[in-house]
């Protein structure tokens, strides 16, 4: 069975300050996806990145960083000097490799930008 | 392109009513699916469809039936309302496995039965 954990339920940054956000996944699946969404108060779910098992550079996109661990199955997305605009849902998810390749997703954490 | 659309925006049912919430994709995908969110639970898999005329159960498909005879579209019934379907329905679709995979969400049906 396919899980994702995010511990962090919420968390309140003052703009500018940095923020990681924590995503731990299991599976027993050798080959797997990892993906990253963000869901603003607007509600739309917006895919930012995905990742697949055997690749384990981490990724930088501006702001946004990723940080796959495949020894600790985590996949961390750090944003640097946050904005008011990056305030939303941010949810982990893992694909299994097989088939459909069902989606697992986490159960989210509220990122809360403080002005 | 549109990408994908869902109807309606909103809805309100009484308990025992019946439905459809439609999906539409212009993007081509294989793959679609129907997902429902609610406070503190992320998001569940209740439907999916691997290809037109090809459907299967998620995670919590029990008072749900869909079909696909197209490519484009990905129908949801409700059958019979419950209140435990109040929720915020979101259809996804996306490439296959060997594409990326990652999935484009249409922008949410919020649902509430009474």
């Amino acid at each position: 069975a396919q899980k994702v954990t995010q511990a962090q339920t919420e968390i309140s940054v003052v703009e500018k300050e940095d923020v990681t956000l924590d995503c731990v996944y299991e599976t027993r699946d050798t080959t797997y996806y990892l993906f990253w969404y963000k869901q603003p108060p607007s509600g739309e779910l917006v895919f930012l990145i995905r990742r697949n098992s055997f690749d384990e550079q981490n990724e930088i996109s501006g702001r946004y960083s990723w940080n796959f661990q495949k020894s600790t199955s985590s996949f961390n997305f750090t944003i640097t000097a946050s904005q008011v605009v990056d305030s939303a849902v941010y949810f982990c998810a893992l694909g299994a490799s097989g088939g459909y390749q069902k989606v697992t997703f986490g159960t989210g954490t509220k990122l809360q930008v403080i002005p | 392109n549109a990408g994908v659309t869902q109807t309606p925006k909103f809805q309100v049912l009484k308990t025992g009513q019946s439905m459809t919430l439609q999906c539409a994709q212009d993007m081509n995908h294989e793959y679609m699916s129907w997902y429902r969110q609610d406070p503190g639970m992320g998001l569940r898999l209740i439907h999916y469809s691997v290809g037109a005329g090809i459907t299967d159960q998620g995670e919590v498909p029990n008072g749900y039936n869909v079909s696909r005879s197209t490519t484009e579209d990905f129908p949801l019934r409700l059958l019979s309302a419950a209140p435990s379907q109040t929720s915020v329905y979101f259809c996804a679709s996306s490439y296959s496995r060997d594409q990326g995979y990652e999935q484009y969400f249409g922008p949410g049906t919020r649902l509430t039965v009474t």
